[in-house]
Order: C-alpha cells, then sequence, then structure tokens
C-alpha cells in the first residue's frame, strides 16, 4: 500500500481481556517498530523488528505485551490480560532498512474500561 | 543515557511571525535526527532527517538545521495550516530505535 496501515483504528475492550493490533507496513521496508503514545506524552519505544526477528524488545512494558512479525511483512502486537493503564495509543512505523528516515501509520486508539 | 529534549513546550505565533523551535540531544554518537509533525488524531507525519552538523534541509517554510548538541526547526512566515505538534527524535549509533522528545505544540494565529 502506499503507506503504514494499522488496525483497528479504534479498540475498546474490557480490563482482563487479550487484544491484537494489526500493522501492515509499506511494502518492502524491512524495519518495523512500535511505539506506545500516552495522553499529552511522547512517544514511547515497544519493539524493533527487522525482517521477522526482534533484535530490541527492551521497552515492552512488560510479558503481558508481545509481538510477532510474519514473511517480513504484517506485525501483530498482542497485549494478554489488559489493564487500565495500556489504554494509549499504538503506532506502528516502518523503515526501508537500518537507519533512515521511519513512516507511521495512524495508530491505534486503545482504550481499556 | 540517549536524551532528547524539545523547547518550549509550546509556542503562540501570529501569522507571518518567523520562529525557531530547539531541540537538544545527548546520545554516544548520532546515526540521525528526526523532525515529525503531528496534528490530533494522526500518527507522525516524517519532515526531515538530518545526520552531520552543518547539514541543513528546507521544505516551504520549513528549514531544519543541526549541531553536534541541538537541532533547530525554523519556520518562515509561519501559516495557520502549520499549527500542529512538532517532534523531534534521534537514532544513536549502535541501535536502530528512535527515541524521541515530548514536541512543541505550535499554535499559528490568524
Amino acid at each position: 500500500g502506499a503507506g503504514v496501515s494499522q488496525s483497528p483504528s479504534n479498540k475498546v475492550t474490557e480490563k482482563g481481556k487479550d487484544v491484537e493490533l494489526r500493522c501492515d507496513p509499506i511494502s518492502g521496508h524491512t524495519a518495523l517498530y512500535w511505539y506506545r503514545q500516552s495522553l499529552g506524552q511522547g512517544l514511547e519505544f515497544l519493539i524493533y523488528f527487522q525482517g521477522n526477528s526482534a533484535p530490541d524488545k527492551s521497552g515492552l512494558p512488560s510479558d503481558r505485551f508481545s509481538a510477532e512479525r510474519t514473511g517480513g511483512s504484517v506485525s501483530t502486537l498482542t497485549i494478554q490480560r489488559t489493564q487500565q493503564e495500556d489504554s494509549a495509543v499504538y503506532l506502528c512505523a516502518s523503515s526501508p532498512g537500518q537507519g533512515g528516515s521511519a513512516f507511521f501509520g495512524q495508530g491505534t486508539r486503545l482504550t481499556v474500561v | 543515557e540517549d536524551q532528547v529534549t524539545q523547547s518550549p513546550e509550546a509556542l503562540r505565533l501570529q501569522e507571518g511571525e518567523s520562529s525557531s523551535l530547539n531541540c537538544s540531544y545527548t546520545v554516544s554518537g548520532l546515526r540521525g535526527l528526526f523532525w515529525y509533525r503531528q496534528d490530533p488524531g494522526k500518527g507522525p507525519e516524517f519532515l526531515f532527517t538530518l545526520y552531520s552538523a552543518g547539514e541543513e534541509k528546507e521544505k516551504e517554510r520549513l528549514k531544519a538545521t543541526l549541531t553536534k548538541k541541538e537541532s533547530f526547526l525554523h519556520i518562515t512566515a509561519p501559516k495557520p495550516e502549520d499549527s500542529a505538534t512538532y517532534l523531534c527524535a534521534v537514532q544513536a549509533l549502535g541501535t536502530y530505535k528512535y527515541i524521541f522528545g515530548t514536541g512543541t505544540r505550535l499554535k499559528v494565529l490568524a
């Protein structure tokens, strides 16, 4: 596609439920990133993929968070047993290779009630 | 620790009133510095990449410059449509994650 696509755009879930967020990067981009942006806060790094491997998972806040990438393309961020503090906008970005400019999707707004 | 600080936090300008936004950074070695624009409810939109001190990039009313310690985003004769949050990020050598500042919220009044 022309840009990074994320789905769903909005998700409301009950506390304790699991959620999956999807990211379709720009075609041919080998690097993929997940970030979290809480209200009024800066972008918080979660995880970086190069191809299907995740050499940097240092930003995942707890073991309730996991991510995978398949076929060097689509990525899924899974949050298990959601908590209210998980409410935020989850942003995905891709770049052509290691280093260089990253391009962001529109984000998934997650609300845990 | 790698760090990015942006100032001011918020800025109100009259249409046509030029100004500059600051991004100070501390990294062990700079791979690149990036400027983004973010509108409410949207993802960040890429503006510029700068790689070395002395480098400058321009796009319409925006010009980004880089020194060894900071970057400036100069806005010349801004228009109301330039109102947005401007984000600065760095990528350090030895890592590929982007470290973001908290942004400058710019409001341009007609």
